[in-house]
């Protein structure tokens, strides 16, 4: 069992719409997590941070850290044909030098 | 301020050939990190250094080397490449948060 799980998608909504992403996990000793956004043929960049549990927002942004799931979600609000990219979840314990990422999620918003 | 640049962006190698990509990052930060991402396979760890003078293995080391020359750069070298080898490389830092920043990427074909 891989120590992140992510689906793969794709995953294609309309524009405006609602995502949600999701990752999980089997590590309990992670407290860092975050989103990255990976445009094609670029590197990835961070999205969000989260510390432990709890949510943070950013503008149409929201992610969601639920410690005694193991589960991570990141929601998109009012979808942009710009969202269009994959999605990595990663995490990573305090200490420790190694971040664990997800697959990815390759994300379409249609116009 | 140019954050993880990479060089080169490209590059096409014979089998049995050798090079070396190179990292510099502006951050001042301690931990480099080197990287492949194949399709499905998600980002896998080949090496990293937590800081000037100590390099580690990651996930996938074999067939690899890596030199921290200095706090700014890190270099990753292939002795004799496979096609096995044919992925898209990408050098990353890690911030007082954990959270990592990337370069651009090369991609490295091996024919």
């Amino acid at each position: 069992q891989k120590e992140v799980e992510q689906d793969p998608g794709p995953l294609s909504v309309p524009e405006g719409a609602i995502v949600s992403l999701n990752c999980t996990y089997s590590n309990s000793a992670f407290q860092y997590f975050m989103w990255y956004r990976q445009y094609s043929r670029k590197g990835p960049e961070l999205l969000m941070y989260t510390y432990s549990s709890g949510n943070k927002e950013d503008g149409r942004f929201t992610a969601q850290v639920d410690k005694s799931s193991k589960y991570i979600s990141l929601f998109i609000r009012d979808s942009q044909p710009s969202d269009s990219a994959t999605y990595l979840c990663a995490m990573s314990a305090t200490g420790g030098f190694k971040t664990i990422f997800g697959a990815g999620t390759r994300l379409f918003v249609k116009a | 301020n140019a954050g993880v640049t990479q060089t080169p962006k490209f590059q096409v190698l014979k089998t049995g050939q050798s090079m070396t990509l190179q990292c510099a990052q502006d951050m001042n930060h301690n931990s480099m990190y080197w990287y492949r991402q194949d399709p499905g396979m998600g980002l896998r760890l080949i090496y990293y250094s937590a800081s000037e003078g100590t390099t580690d293995k990651g996930e996938v080391p074999n067939g690899y080397n890596v030199s921290r020359l200095n706090k700014r750069e890190f270099s990753l070298r292939l002795e004799s490449a496979a096609p096995s080898q044919t992925s898209v490389y990408f050098c990353a830092t890690t911030g007082a948060r954990n959270e990592q920043f990337f370069g651009p990427g090369t991609r490295l074909t091996v024919l």
